[in-house]
């Protein structure tokens, strides 16, 4: 069965420090896609970042970096220099399909504090 | 750009009562699903289509209906609304192995 762990209900990061949010999946299907999604006090769902299974380097986007560690099964997001508007619920979530069905974690709630 | 459109933002309904939750997308997407979020539980996938006349079932399809007439239009039916059923609904769209994008979500509570 597939499955998509974040284990961190809620962190405290203060501004412009770097954080980690933790992500780890299980899958046996050697094709998959990993996505993290950000979610504020607002309630829409905001892309952040892509990184597929075959992909050979970590993806990045401006602030955005995903840590992926493949034989761990692991796919951590890292958000550099926190800023007050990073404050809202970060979700891992990952395609298992050729479409785009997805598999959403718990989520984890980040706050940045001046 | 529109993107993704759901109506209406939010819904009271009583129990037993029926709706639809309306979606539409203008990006010409082959894919488009509906989620339901509850606190503490992430997104969960309720029905999905890969193309107009094709739809399935998700992780959680009981007490919902779909139809696919459209590539744009993807409609959500509650048939009997239930306490169980309040909850904010996420319907999304996508290209083939791209990412989805996310309507602004539907707040519904049922009493």
């Amino acid at each position: 069965a597939q499955k998509i762990t974040q284990t961190q209900p809620g962190m405290f990061v203060q501004e412009k420090e770097a954080v980690t949010l933790d992500c780890t999946y299980d899958t046996s299907d050697p094709s998959y896609g990993l996505f993290w999604y950000k979610q504020p006090s607002s309630g829409e769902m905001i892309f952040l970042i892509y990184q597929g299974s075959y992909d050979q380097q970590n993806a990045t986007e401006g602030r955005y970096s995903l840590n992926f560690q493949k034989a761990r099964k692991s796919a951590n997001l890292v958000i550099s220099a926190s800023q007050l508007g990073d404050s809202a619920m970060y979700f891992c979530a990952m395609r298992t399909d050729s479409w785009g069905k997805l598999q959403f974690g718990a989520g984890t709630q980040v706050v940045v504090t001046p | 750009n529109a993107g993704v459109t759901q109506t209406p933002k939010f819904q009271v309904l009583k129990t037993g009562q029926s709706m639809t939750l309306q979606c539409a997308q203008d990006m010409n997407h082959e894919y488009m699903s509906w989620y339901r979020q509850d606190p503490g539980m992430g997104l969960r996938l309720i029905h999905y289509s890969v193309g107009a006349g094709i739809t399935d079932q998700g992780e959680v399809p009981n007490g919902y209906n779909v139809s696919r007439s459209t590539t744009e239009d993807f409609p959500l039916r509650l048939l009997s609304a239930a306490p169980s059923q309040t909850s904010v609904y996420f319907c999304a769209s996508s290209y083939k192995n791209t990412e989805a994008f996310f309507g602004q979500g539907t707040r519904l509570t049922v009493v």
